[in-house]
């Protein structure tokens, strides 16, 4: 069965420092990866996506994320946090189009 | 563009109760799925369809019956409420089977809280 891990339960970051959200995958074969932000109280929207070519794939509000096939990484990233950008955020695999799965999400605290 | 609607916003149940969650979309497509969100679990696929008149299970399927029986509305029903069944649902949908062309990209709703007593 395939699943996603997000390691990071809760990171607490200063604003205007780096950022990097961790996500590892388990599946036979290169699924489709996703990263969706939740803002409290709002449904999620789409941060980013990869399906295939270059393994680094840039997405909305300064974010980017690198596939790592030899890791089963998707890891996201930002050199500098803002402080909207506090949400949770979920790493989500789709192997087939009709199933999605999501990580257990992270929960992002910017400090001024 | 209304996107992906839920209704209703907020419900109470009492355990044993009957509810259906509404989602509707006016994108045309094909995919319609039912996440529910829990403290420290994510989202979990309760059901989900790939056009009208097809519907199947996800992970938590229990408890819930779906249909689509149009290409705009899929309704979550919950026969018999459980207080377990207190959570936050999300109703998205995309189009369907086009994974490679990276059209499958989730839309979702804004959220049900339900809470069973």
């Amino acid at each position: 069965a395939q699943s996603v891990t997000q390691p990071d339960i809760h990171i607490t970051v200063s604003e205007g420092a780096s950022l990097e959200l961790r996500c590892n995958y388990s599946y036979g074969a290169t699924p489709y990866l996703f990263w969706y932000v939740q803002s409290p109280g709002q449904g999620l929207q789409l941060l980013l996506k990869y399906f295939s070519g270059d393994t680094l794939v840039q997405g909305i509000k300064g974010f980017e994320a690198e596939f790592k096939r030899s890791q089963s990484s998707f890891n996201l990233r930002k050199p500098s946090v803002h402080w909207s950008d506090a949400a949770e955020y979920f790493c989500a695999v789709d192997s087939t189009g009709n199933q999605f799965y999501f990580g257990t999400g992270t929960s992002l605290t910017v400090i001024p | 563009n209304a996107g992906v609607t839920q209704t209703p916003k907020f419900q109470v149940l009492k355990t044993g109760q009957s509810m259906t969650l509404q989602c509707a979309q006016d994108m045309n497509h094909e995919y319609m799925s039912w996440y529910r969100q829990d403290p420290g679990m994510g989202l979990r696929l309760i059901h989900y369809s790939v056009g009208a008149g097809i519907t199947d299970q996800g992970e938590v399927p229990n408890g819930y019956n779906v249909s689509r029986s149009t290409t705009e509305d899929f309704p979550l029903r919950l026969l018999s409420a459980a207080p377990s069944q207190t959570s936050v649902y999300f109703c998205a949908s995309s189009y369907a089977g086009l994974a490679a062309s990276g059209a499958n990209v989730l839309t979702f709703g804004a959220g049900s809280r339900l809470t069973v007593l």
